[in-house]
């Protein structure tokens, strides 16, 4: 049961260029949605969010997209760097029931920036 | 920046052994959970603690697991009776509130053999 799915395991962009990583969701009860950044041997941390409220949502480099009526989601950022290599993990709530308690997962996006 | 530490970062375990992974939180933080990801798979939520009782479980979150605040810094998950298909990393994470970010810690990679 993939209720938020990412189909891209991995990505490679050279640096300086755009990096787009795309999400798919399917519980229409989604209202609040995360991407979380993780390296080796880390935690995953925060990064940018979006509320159902708002289609757009902007923090320095990284900007997130929400399309509703599509179920879709998408982290752009713009521009890449070395740094920003690790795996990035879509994730979804209904904040309305559980806040932040009980997010669902994505399954990851490796990516890569090439120098 | 203040951080969410846990311990061990590996732990190998026989299969029916108990196994406790032990977390401190965030100190001012009033939310707790345990997510796990098993290799190759997605993060998967386990439990929250809030107010020193579980608020909500996943259906993972079966008999064998319990979670724990046995003082005033650590949360601890103990898993009763271990099976192969527990071996996964653990997460613990905490937050300020039910809507503010998780934080997350670095996880303890659980083996069963």
């Amino acid at each position: 049961d993939q209720q938020v799915k990412q189909n891209s395991p991995s990505l490679s962009v050279q640096e300086g260029r755009i990096s787009i990583l795309n999400c798919d969701y399917t519980n229409s009860m989604f209202d609040y949605f995360l991407w979380y950044k993780k390296y080796p041997a880390e935690g995953p941390t925060f990064l940018i969010s979006i509320s159902s409220i708002k289609d757009k949502n902007e923090d320095g480099r990284f900007t997130v997209f929400l399309n509703k009526s599509a179920k879709h989601l998408s982290l752009h950022i713009v521009p890449s760097q070395p740094g920003d290599s690790a795996v990035y993990f879509c994730a979804a709530t209904s904040r309305f029931n559980f806040g932040n308690e009980k997010l669902t997962f994505g399954t990851g996006t490796r990516l890569t920036i090439i120098p | 920046e203040p951080e969410v530490t846990q311990t061990p970062s590996h732990q190998v375990t026989q299969m029916g052994q108990e196994v406790i992974l032990r977390c401190v939180p965030i100190s001012n933080h009033l939310y707790f959970y345990w997510y796990r990801q098993i290799l190759g798979q997605k993060v998967e939520f386990l439990v929250s603690f809030y107010n020193n009782e579980i608020s909500e479980k996943s259906e993972i979150f079966d008999d064998q697991f319990s979670v724990e605040r046995p003082d005033g810094s650590n949360f601890t998950l103990k898993i009763r009776s271990t099976k192969l298909e527990d071996s996964a990393m653990y997460f613990c994470a905490s937050s300020l509130d039910l809507n503010e970010k998780l934080f997350f810690g670095s996880g303890t990679q659980l083996s069963v053999l």
